[in-house]
């Protein structure tokens, strides 16, 4: 079955850097675009960006760009996430998941992992 | 960016009864609308894919309708499992946006 399992969270001070990982198993990895989606304690779901199957092209929300980079290894059917110059207002919940072709354009998000808590802090 | 917006925000109900969350886009979306189910704790969970089309394995209880910018997720008796938070998202245009969201407490 489908499986996206979380890591890298922690505590780290503004400014700094972290690297979240997801490890995927049970579907054919470079069929998908793939996506991180972030949930502050007690809020919403934000959508923080994306990667294509297997040309790489990536999309980032305005709250992230030039801060994170979304990259994949097909090999090790992982994808990651390499946060930097990180503000108080990046502490969430950050969800890894599977993207749903659905139309010409959009897609939504059939498979999520359990998340992987990110907490920026002095 | 398209803001989507719910309602109510809360919703108390009791077993069996017929519970309708709204879910306005700030601009037409044709379709483009998913639902979630979240419970405390686990990740979201789709249910509806665009705007009325269950996902595979979800309960026939639950049903989406409308288009371009109003939208409804009906549960048609609710049951105890389906206490959550539940989200709209639309995927017409980037960035993908989700509403605010939707807590179904028990009355």
């Amino acid at each position: 079955q489908v499986q996206l399992v979380e890591s890298g969270g922690g505590l780290v001070k503004p400014g700094g850097s972290l690297r979240l990982s997801c490890a995927a198993s049970g579907f054919n990895f470079t069929d998908y675009y793939l996506s991180w989606i972030r949930q502050a304690p007690g809020k919403g779901l934000e959508w923080v960006s994306y990667i294509s199957g297997s040309t790489s092209y990536t999309k980032y929300a305005d709250s992230v760009k030039g801060r994170f980079t979304i990259s994949r290894d097909n090999a090790k059917k992982s994808l990651y996430l390499q946060m930097s110059s990180l503000r108080v207002e990046d502490t969430a919940l950050y969800y890894c998941a599977r993207d749903r072709n659905d139309g010409i354009v959009g897609r939504y998000f059939d498979y999520w992992g359990q998340g992987t808590p990110v907490t920026v802090s002095s | 960016d398209i803001q989507m917006t719910q309602s109510p925000s809360t919703l108390s109900a009791s077993v069996g009864d017929r519970v309708t969350i709204t879910c306005r886009a700030s601009q037409g979306i044709s379709s483009w609308l998913a639902w979630y189910q979240q419970k405390p704790g686990k990740a979201p969970k789709v249910l509806i894919y665009r705007a009325s089309r269950l996902e595979s394995g979800v309960p026939s209880r639950f049903s989406g309708s409308g288009s371009g910018t109003e939208f409804t997720l009906t549960v048609s008796s609710l049951q105890p499992e389906d206490f959550a938070t539940y989200y709209c998202q639309q995927y017409n245009s980037y960035p993908w946006t989700f509403g605010q969201g939707t807590k179904v407490e028990i009355k």
